[in-house]
């Protein structure tokens, strides 16, 4: 069965903190993903990754940054937070050829 | 770049047929087109992937015209454990880990006793 975890289902942190969020896979998937989801608006693509150190922008990148060092792992980075990040974070992985996307629980954060 | 247009809402009865259609006027030839229900707080799952005419599986049907500018989910029976949101995703594959993903905005289905 195909798993996508993320590292915290729900968390609070305060204006100016940096929030790593992780995601880990074990589908051996080359692509990984970051949305954040908000009522009205659905899904958004924050970044994403088709390889190791590899990472292209999504629709909106501002105030976030990603690190992906091993295949399974894909962190996203919050590097001084702020209310506006408050939302739910999603990730999910692909295999290659543009197929299904398997998708996390989801990260609810709270920013202070 | 496809664009992708839902219904905001659908109620439905116990027991009935939904069907809810996306509009993708703009799709790429090698675009799939996938379709995920999600409960609140949880992640999306997928449902069902189609490229063109008709796909089943034991959880819904998918029916893509000829044109492809569109898509409709089929939802067999429904009870009350369907009531969730219902996207649709257009993903396009340019090669060399290049993609774009278009969700829609989502369909709320309430299903009513």
């Amino acid at each position: 069965d195909v798993k996508v975890t993320q590292s915290s289902r729900y968390l609070v942190k305060r204006t100016g903190e940096k929030v790593f969020l992780e995601c880990v896979q074990d589908m051996d998937h080359e692509n990984m993903f970051w949305y954040r989801q908000d009522p009205g608006l659905g899904l958004r693509l924050i970044y994403f990754s088709y390889d190791v150190k590899m990472k292209e922008k999504g629709d909106i990148p501002e105030g976030y940054s990603v690190s992906r060092e091993k295949k399974e792992r894909f962190s996203l980075i919050l590097e001084s937070a702020s209310t506006n990040q408050t939302s739910m974070y999603l990730c999910a992985s692909m295999g290659d050829g543009g197929e299904t996307q398997y998708f996390g629980p989801g990260t609810r954060l709270l920013v202070l | 770049l496809a664009k992708t247009t839902q219904p905001i809402s659908m109620d439905s009865y116990e027991g009935q047929e939904v069907n809810i259609t996306c509009s993708h006027n703009n799709i790429a030839t090698n675009d799939y087109i996938t379709w995920y229900q999600q409960f609140p707080s949880q992640g999306p799952r997928f449902i069902i992937q189609g490229y063109k005419t008709k796909v089943t599986n034991e959880v819904a049907s998918l029916f893509i015209p000829a044109d492809r500018k569109s898509s409709t989910l089929s939802l067999p029976r429904v009870s009350l454990s369907d009531t969730a949101v219902y996207y649709c995703l257009v993903v396009t594959y340019s090669g060399a880990g290049s993609y774009q993903l278009t969700f829609g905005k989502g369909t709320k289905l309430s299903v009513i006793p």
